[in-house]
């Protein structure tokens, strides 16, 4: 079965810092792994999809590596903001086809001004 | 990106009642839905998976006569937790699949008193 491990489970910065949450699962064997950004009491926005034959992805100030044979991805944040905050979920997907991702339990990160 | 609502957004019930939650795709037909629950600061776990037309099949430990889903059409999927009790108290998020993206709607959260 499938687990996804998310470390640090929070993470307090002042702004401007550049950082790195981390990313494991135990089953290499995946079809793409997902970043997720989750707001308080809110639902998922989507930041950034690596397939399994990628090795990252870049979106803005956000670059998210795999290493799929090691089972770990790294999502890197540039120059943080305060509006950064927010919880992180890392995703996998086993393979194609109807089968869902399993999530983290997420990096909850706190910018500070 | 797809448009995914659901209602009601956050509920209040007494203990014992039953509650429906809705998920609906705005402007996509999903073949494929996803159920997940989140307690505070948990992860996404995965309640069930169904397909449109069909029977839903549930997770280890979900119980299938508790959480009735129906997905009678497309667009639409309900979830209903049925005779509720304050452990059910969670952040329900439905998540529509097409073509092999999961798009996740803004989620109910219930509070079972």
């Amino acid at each position: 079965k499938q687990e996804v491990t998310q470390i640090p489970a929070a993470l307090s910065v002042p702004e401007g810092e550049n950082l790195v949450l981390n990313c494991s699962f135990t089953d290499s064997a995946i079809y793409n792994l997902q970043w997720f950004r989750q707001d308080p009491g809110k639902g998922l926005t989507s930041l950034l999809l690596i397939q399994s034959s990628q090795r990252e992805q870049t979106s803005g100030r956000l670059n998210a590596s795999l290493d799929k044979s090691s089972g770990r991805s790294t999502l890197y944040i540039a120059a943080s903001q305060p509006g950064d905050s927010a919880t992180y979920l890392c995703a996998v997907r086993r393979n194609s086809g109807n089968t869902p991702l399993v999530f983290g339990k997420g990096t909850r990160l706190s910018v500070i001004a | 990106g797809a448009v995914v609502s659901q209602h009601p957004s956050r509920v209040i019930c007494k203990s014992g009642t039953s509650v429906k939650i809705e998920c609906r795709s705005l402007d996509f037909q999903a073949t494929t839905m996803f159920w997940y629950r989140q307690f505070p600061k948990q992860s996404l776990m995965l309640m069930a998976t169904s397909n449109e037309g069909s029977k839903a099949t549930y997770e280890q430990g979900v119980e299938k006569d508790k959480f009735l889903i129906n997905h009678a059409s497309l667009t639409l999927s309900t979830l209903t937790v049925t005779s509720a009790h304050p452990e059910d108290s969670s952040f329900y998020i439905c998540s529509p699949q097409i073509q092999e993206t999961q798009y996740f709607g803004p989620g109910t959260r219930l509070l079972v008193l």
